[in-house]
């Protein structure tokens, strides 16, 4: 079993849809948990931070991270065809330098 | 505007040949820098941990003698995909960590993209 498991998609939506991305983890020992949005070919840039459990929003994004079942997601509301991309969660240990990503969900947002 | 500056953004080269990759950093000094590699439709995967005056530290499975890191600077850290080869076609990309939180201040560049004819 991988360490960190993400849907590869791709996602394609309406403009305006509410967009659920998910990711499963393995390792109980994950404490901070990432999103990072890829635009084709460029490097990820950080979306959203969350540490152990709970919510967290900014602006049309929500993280949610749930580590009883090792599951954490990402909703965007009012999807814009600008959030077409590819959205990697990434998580790592306390005290580690070491991400781990999952593949990434490729999304398209069609106005 | 960007943190951390990746050339070159693409290269093409022939089997055999060396291929040096840079990354600076922008405004700060980066004693560490993180370089990964992404395959199509896979995770990004850490290949080393370049340091600042020091060995840089390699993931299990990475070769140290192809992939040559340099961090002689607290500016500038460099890859050297030495003899590449075909399965050496990625898309390399360098980070770096600012602030007291790793996890949370990870700083990308822009990628290159390696392709080994």
């Amino acid at each position: 079993q991988k360490e960190v498991e993400q849907d590869p998609g791709p996602l394609s939506v309406p403009e305006g849809a509410i967009v659920s991305l998910n990711c499963t983890y393995s390792n109980s020992a994950f404490q901070y948990f990432m999103w990072y949005r890829q635009y084709s070919r460029k490097g990820p840039e950080l979306l959203m931070y969350t540490y152990s459990s709970g919510n967290k929003e900014d602006g049309r994004f929500t993280a949610q991270v749930d580590k009883s079942s090792k599951y954490i997601s990402l909703f965007i509301r009012d999807s814009q065809p600008s959030d077409s991309a590819t959205y990697l969660c990434a998580m790592v240990q306390g005290g580690s330098e070491k991400l781990v990503f999952g593949k990434g969900t490729k999304l398209t947002v069609n106005p | 505007g960007a943190v951390v500056s990746q050339h070159p953004s693409r290269v093409i080269c022939k089997s055999g040949t060396s291929v040096k990759i840079e990354c600076r950093s922008l405004d700060f000094q980066a004693t560490t820098m993180f370089w990964y590699r992404q395959f199509p439709k896979q995770s990004l995967m850490l290949m080393a941990t370049s340091n600042e005056g020091s060995k840089a530290t390699y993931e299990q499975g990475v070769e140290k003698d192809k992939f040559l890191i340099n961090h002689a600077s607290l500016t500038l850290s460099t890859l050297t995909v030495t003899s590449a080869h075909p399965e050496d076609s990625s898309f390399y990309i360098c980070a770096e960590p600012r602030g007291a939180m790793y996890e949370e201040k990870l700083f990308f560049g822009s990628g290159t993209q390696l392709s080994v004819l």
